[in-house]
Order: structure tokens, then sequence, then C-alpha cells
């Protein structure tokens, strides 16, 4: 069974802080690993990672793809209050077929 | 590029009823995704549409059924509804990138069922 699993679950630091966010996945098909961030609405896209590009970066947040120990991390450089959100992992399959992960609830206090 | 717009953003429902929630993808987008956030569930798919055809389906009843027209628009229904459909769904429209799919989120439709 497809699983893709984010740890960890919850994460509480203050501002200034360097946070990584992990995602492990386990999926037949695989294609591409997104990363997401939720606040109090809906997902907005971060990052997409593939076979042709394993490493993305925007400003202070980073990501990298290692497909060979089928995981994925999120680095966020230098947290501000404006980064707590809860950050959602999807493996994308075949056919535009997404599994999500459960998502890293991040709080970064002042 | 306007992006992923979904009609109405709130809802208010009584139980045995029906409702249809309607999705604009973004420009040139022609996949379509559906799914259900609950606080308790996560983020559960319901259905893909890919050139009017539904190519994946997730574990829901099927009171969920959803269509996709030929400007890519989609919609989706659900019929006798159940306390338990409360939730916010979610439409996402993808592009096809690097032998992949790039998936963006709409503002979600907030329903209530009371």
């Amino acid at each position: 069974e497809d699983k893709v699993v984010q740890s960890p679950l919850s994460l509480v630091v203050h501002e200034g802080d360097t946070v990584t966010l992990n995602c492990s996945y386990e999926v037949t098909n695989f294609r591409s690993l997104l990363w997401y961030k939720q606040e109090k609405k809906a997902p907005t896209f971060l990052f997409m990672l593939t076979s042709s590009g394993i490493e993305k970066k925007s400003g202070r947040l980073s990501s990298i793809l290692d497909k060979k120990e089928l995981f994925s991390i999120l680095n966020i450089t230098a947290t501000q209050t404006g980064d707590s959100a809860v950050y959602l992992c999807a493996v994308g399959c075949n056919n535009n077929d997404m599994r999500f992960g459960a998502g890293t609830r991040l709080t970064v206090k002042p | 590029k306007a992006g992923v717009t979904q009609t109405p953003r709130y809802l208010i429902k009584t139980r045995g009823q029906q409702v249809t929630l309607s999705c604009s993808p973004i420009s040139g987008h022609r996949s379509v995704s559906w799914y259900q956030q609950t606080p308790g569930q996560g983020l559960q798919f319901l259905f893909e549409y890919f050139s009017e055809t539904q190519r994946n389906k997730g574990n829901f009843p099927g009171r969920f059924s959803g269509r996709q027209f030929s400007n890519s628009r989609s919609e989706m229904n659900v019929s006798t509804l159940e306390l338990g459909d409360s939730a916010l769904y979610l439409c996402a429209s993808s592009i096809s990138r690097d032998w992949a799919w790039e998936q963006y989120f709409g503002p979600g439709t907030r329903l209530t069922v009371t």
C-alpha cells in the first residue's frame, strides 16, 4: 500500500531558528514530490521536485529530493512568525494520482 | 493568470439534500482533482478528471460524483447529504511539467450540513 509519512507531526520553534521537515514515501510509479503550505485556508504550492529537478530554493525555503532513499526535506531558515502553518507533502504518481501526508504543524514563536 | 476559482465559497445545507460545487481551473490546466478536508481526517482524495474522463477515484461512497466539461471546468455533486459531509471541499487544477503534474489548489468551498 502506498505511504507518505511526514515527521515530525508538530514542531515549535522561535523566530530566527532553522527547521527541517521530513517526508518519506513508498509508492508505485513515482513521478514527483510536492510541498504545500497551509494556513487557515487552502494549501499554497511551494515546490515540485522530480527526477530532473531534485533541488529547489526560494528565498528562505529550500527542498531536496533523495530518490534513492525515498525521502525529501523542506528547510526553512531564519524562521518568522508568518511561517507558522501546516506543511503538506504530496507524492504524485502516474496520471496525477496524488498521495498526501498528514502534514507537519509548525509554530514559530516571537 | 487567474488562479483556481470555486463557487460557492460557503454553503449551508440540510441533511438529505443534495449539493453541486463548481470549479474553474487555471487557464491551460486540463486536470482537475477534488479533495475533502476535515479536522479529523485531513486531506482526503475524492476524484480526478482529465479530458472529461475520471482517471482516479478515492474511497468515497457513490453519493459523491463529479464530472468535467470540455472547457476543463468541473463540478462535484453530493447527494443525500449527511452531517459527516460537513467539510472544506478543495478543487485543484494541474498542468503537466517534467513528466509530472504540478497541482494548485483553489480557495475551497466550506459546506456545513445541519
